[in-house]
C-alpha cells in the first residue's frame, strides 16, 4: 500500500539558518515524489518534484529535496529559511503503478520561522 | 479563469443533511479529484472522474460520497447524510500531463471547508 509520513507535526527554526522537513515514503513501485506548500487560506502550492534523474531537486523559493531510494526519504530543505516561510508543508508520493495517478499526502508539517 | 476555484469557501451543515461542494477546474484539464484533508491526518483522495464519461471512480470512503460532472470543468461532490468526521477541508484538484515536460500535474483550489455541527 502506498503511504507517507511526515514525522513532525511542527519544526522551529530561526531565520537565517538551514531547515529540514522529513519525508518518509512505501509504493510499490517507483515513486514520483512531491513538496506542496499551504499558506492560510490557500490553496496546496507545488514547490518541487522528483520523477528521475539527478537525485537532488530544486524548485520554488530556494527550497531543494533530495531522494534518498535506500532510506526511502525526500526531506525538504533550505539553506537560509525566512520568516515568510512559515507555512504548512505537505509530502505526496505517486506510485507510477497507479493507473489513477492520483497523490498520497502526509499528514503535514508545520514550520515556524522565528525572527 | 487563471486556475481551480472552489465553492462554496466555507459550509456549515447539520449532521444528516446533504450538501454539495462545487469545483471549476481548468479548462482543457481531463482528469479531476476531490481530496478530503484533516489536519494532523494528511490528505485521503475521495473520488475522481474523467472527462471521457460522467464517471466516479470512488475511493475511501465510499456510499456517501459522489462526485457529478455536468460539465467538463465543473465538478460537484456530494457528501450524503453528513456525520460530524466529515468535518474537513475539501480540494479539488484538476489534472493535465505536460507532454513538452512528460509530466503529469495537479493543481489545486483553494479549498472548502465543511463544519458538521
Amino acid at each position: 500500500a502506498q503511504s507517507v509520513a511526515q514525522p513532525e507535526d511542527q519544526v522551529n527554526v530561526a531565520e537565517g539558518n538551514p531547515l529540514t522537513v522529513k519525508c518518509t515514503y512505501s509504493v510499490s513501485g517507483n515513486p514520483y515524489l512531491f513538496w506542496y506548500v499551504q499558506y492560510p487560506n490557500r490553496g496546496l502550492q507545488f514547490l518541487l518534484k522528483y520523477i528521475t534523474g539527478d537525485n537532488l531537486v530544486k524548485g520554488s523559493y530556494g527550497f531543494e529535496a533530495e531522494f534518498n531510494k535506500s532510506q526511502t526519504s525526500f526531506h525538504l530543505k533550505k539553506p537560509s529559511a525566512l520568516v515568510s516561510d512559515s507555512a504548512l508543508y505537505f509530502c505526496a508520493v505517486r506510485d507510477e503503478m497507479d493507473s489513477s495517478y492520483k497523490l498520497i499526502f502526509g499528514s503535514g508539517t508545520r514550520l515556524l520561522v522565528r525572527p | 479563469g487563471a486556475g481551480v476555484s472552489q465553492s462554496p469557501r466555507y459550509k456549515v451543515a447539520k449532521r444528516g443533511r446533504d450538501v454539495a461542494l462545487r469545483c471549476d477546474s481548468i479548462s482543457g484539464h481531463v482528469t479531476l479529484y476531490w481530496y478530503r484533508q484533516t489536519l494532523g491526518q494528511g490528505s485521503e483522495v475521495l473520488t475522481y472522474s474523467q472527462s471521457d464519461a460522467q464517471r466516479d471512480k470512488s475511493g475511501r470512503p465510499s456510499g456517501r460520497f459522489s462526485a457529478e460532472r455536468p460539465e467538463k470543468s465543473v465538478s460537484t461532490l456530494k457528501i450524503q447524510r453528513t456525520e460530524q468526521g466529515d468535518s474537513a477541508v475539501y480540494l479539488c484538484a484538476s489534472a493535465t500531463r505536460i507532454r513538452s515536460r512528460g509530466s503529469y500535474e495537479q493543481y489545486f483550489g483553494p479549498g472548502t471547508r465543511l463544519t458538521v455541527t
